[in-house]
């Protein structure tokens, strides 16, 4: 079974700070995706990543994909209330294969 | 569109009682899941289908049986259920397999098993 961690689990940054929240395995994924989930919701789909080294960039958010295709990174740039929810990241081993999820990371904005 | 619904969106049971969740969705899509989300845990496959008319195990099968009749309905079935099952449910659908692909979820029933 391959396992995506994620880290820190929680984090409570002040508005306009920046983060970073990482998602580590020791297996090699051929995509890897982000996801936000707000409470009582289910998680929407922010980005995929598939080629080592990738990094894709949302408005303040910015995703890697490492060299090697086993650890991720979301870093949000002068983060904002409208930034809190729950991140999680999942990956899959190869096209057809199910997606594993990462714990989660909650992210926290205060105004 | 209204994308993906479950029903309920709350539940509580009994242990021993069964259940069904429904998942419909209105995207025509082939793929449908069915995950559970436990805290710290992220979210994890318990079945999903392929198309109409087939099933088949994820990570966490045991305890639940699922059926795909229509393309636009995938069903979860509690036999007998458990504490163990409490969490909250969540399906999702998508088009294709393919890695680039985007799995678009439901709100979630959440249910608690006494």
């Amino acid at each position: 079974t391959q396992l995506l961690e994620q880290s820190p689990q929680f984090l409570s940054i002040q508005e306009g700070e920046n983060l970073t929240v990482y998602c580590n395995s020791s297996s090699v994924f051929s995509s890897l995706q982000w996801y936000r989930q707000e409470p009582g919701e289910g998680p929407v789909l922010l980005v995929t990543v598939v080629t080592g080294g990738e990094v894709k960039k949302l408005k303040r958010l910015t995703f890697q994909f490492g060299d090697a295709r086993k650890d991720s990174s979301l870093h949000i740039t002068a983060a904002q209330p409208g930034d809190t929810g729950l991140y999680l990241c999942a990956g899959a081993a190869a096209a057809g294969n199910k997606l594993t999820f990462g714990g989660g990371t909650r992210v926290l904005v205060k105004p | 569109n209204a994308g993906v619904t479950q029903t309920p969106k709350f539940r509580v049971l009994k242990t021993g009682q069964s259940m069904t969740l429904l998942c419909a969705q209105d995207m025509n899509h082939e793929y449908m899941y069915w995950y559970r989300q436990d805290p710290g845990m992220g979210l994890r496959l318990i079945h999903y289908s392929v198309g109409e008319g087939t099933t088949a195990k994820g990570e966490v099968p045991d305890g639940y049986n699922v059926s795909r009749l229509k393309k636009q309905n995938f069903l979860l079935g509690l036999e007998s259920a458990a504490p163990s099952q409490t969490s909250v449910y969540f399906c999702a659908s998508s088009y294709t397999d393919r890695v680039r692909e985007t799995q678009y979820f439901g709100p979630g029933t959440r249910l608690l098993v006494l």
